[in-house]
């Protein structure tokens, strides 16, 4: 079954870090693109982070440039974001996702999502 | 800049059509797009995406109710004979040099 599952979102304190992961299965992880979309509650949908096939490349949203890490580990089919200097605005939902490959960053699959709750 | 404008509440009656409209701001009209549906409580899911030569390709188990078109920079997501499970958010989402780009979304209601 092709599917994408989130896990290690929570609650933590702002300034705090955090590390989510996502885990593919079902295709060849290592052929796609793969991207963290959050959604703040009641709000739209907001890229993150990008991450080549093969590592050699990640972008990254202003709103987390130098604070979030995305990474990947092909050999456990596991995509990752680290999450530091968290603050109370990165509230949300993150989803993982992937997109067609070859350079086309149009995502054709979606995990369920983790809720990261930034709080004193 | 690119930008994808779409109007944010749109609404049909039950077994109508609905048109929803992404607009790709100027300078990007050639650009392709693709849509995604957001049911309430649940995450995004890939419907289609649509080339700005008009043609379109689905996601696996996308009911033929749904269809993309697209005129000059205007990429269109046509649902027919609305269901009651299709009451949900849609975005619209495209991408330039390594940056994604997502529509506000619209907020579709069958009433």
């Amino acid at each position: 079954q092709v599917q994408l599952v989130e896990s290690g979102g929570g609650v933590v304190q702002p300034g705090r870090s955090l590390r989510p992961s996502c885990a593919a299965s079902g295709f060849t992880f290592s052929n796609y693109g793969m991207h963290w979309v959050r959604q703040a509650p009641g709000k739209g949908l907001e890229w993150v982070a990008v991450i080549w096939y093969d590592g050699s490349y990640e972008n990254y949203a202003d709103s987390v440039k130098g604070r979030f890490t995305i990474s990947r580990d092909n050999s456990k089919n596991t995509l990752y974001l680290q999450m530091n200097s968290l603050r109370v605005e990165d509230t949300a939902v993150y989803y993982c996702a992937r997109d067609l490959g070859r350079g086309v960053l149009l995502f054709d699959l979606w995990g369920q999502g983790t809720l990261v709750t930034v709080s004193s | 800049q690119l930008v994808l404008t779409q109007s944010p509440s749109a609404s049909a009656s039950l077994g109508a059509s609905i048109k929803l409209t992404c607009t790709l701001s100027a300078g990007h009209s050639s650009y392709p797009i693709a849509w995604h549906q957001q049911q309430p409580g649940k995450g995004p899911r890939y419907l289609l995406y649509l080339n700005g030569d008009d043609t379109h390709t689905k996601g696996d188990g996308i009911p033929d109710r749904f269809s993309g078109s697209s005129s000059g920079a205007e990429r269109y997501l046509t649902i027919s004979s609305l269901q009651s499970e299709d009451e949900a958010d849609y975005y619209c989402q495209t991408w330039v040099t390594g940056l994604v780009v997502f529509g506000g979304g619209t907020k579709v209601t069958v009433l």
